[in-house]
């Protein structure tokens, strides 16, 4: 059975610092999405990660994928306010199975 | 821009009632997804379905099945609602199998009382 680990599951962090979160799985796949929920919101996708050493950047977050490890990285840097919300990580084994989620909470 | 549309925003149901969520994609995706999800456990797949008139079974599908009679709609039905089943729901959607991501519906709020 697919199991996909998220660390840690809650980051209250202050404005302008750096923090990553981790993403563990356990099958062998090359395919890993992240995606962003806001409160009452539904899910929004961030990035998409296809291959081994795939690296993705948009604005203050970088996700990279090493399928060796079985891990998967979502990197902030300076983190601002607007970057408050719960992040998944996702892998793709033919169903797509998600994490627990890591809720995010940046402090000005 | 991909639309997956839930037919519900909240839904509040008996005990023992059948329930029907339907979800709708514009965009013809292939593959089709049911989720639910908990404080704490995060999403969890129920059903999903990568053809008309396929489903397959994801990790939690006691007390659910589906229906996909078009490609662009896919139901989840609760045979016999129970409090256990009060959740949210989301639906998603995805082009194609493995190299795409998926794309979520609003999600329908559903309490069973």
């Amino acid at each position: 059975e697919l199991k996909v680990e998220q660390n840690p599951l809650f980051l209250s962090m202050q404005e302008g610092k750096n923090y990553t979160i981790y993403c563990n799985y356990s099958t062998t796949s090359d395919r890993l999405y992240w995606y962003r929920q806001d409160p009452g919101k539904s899910l929004e996708s961030l990035f998409v990660l296809l291959s081994n050493g795939a690296v993705k950047q948009e604005g203050r977050l970088m996700a990279s994928l090493d399928t060796k490890a079985r891990l998967s990285t979502l990197h902030i840097t300076a983190a601002v306010h607007d970057l408050s919300a719960t992040y998944f990580c996702a892998v793709d084994d033919d169903k797509i199975i998600f994490g627990k989620g890591t809720r995010l909470h940046i402090l000005p | 821009d991909v639309k997956v549309t839930q037919s519900s925003r909240y839904l509040v149901k008996r005990t023992g009632e059948k329930v029907f969520l339907e979800c709708v994609q514009d965009m013809d995706h292939e593959n089709m997804f049911w989720y639910r999800q908990d404080p704490g456990l995060g999403l969890r797949l129920i059903y999903f379905s990568y053809d008309v008139k396929m489903k397959e079974k994801g990790d939690i599908p006691e007390g659910y099945s589906v229906s996909r009679e078009k490609k662009e709609r896919f139901s989840l039905i609760l045979e016999s609602a129970s409090t256990n089943q009060t959740s949210m729901y989301l639906c998603a959607s995805s082009l194609d199998r493995g190299r795409t991501e998926a794309f979520f519906g609003q999600g329908t709020r559903l309490t069973v009382v």
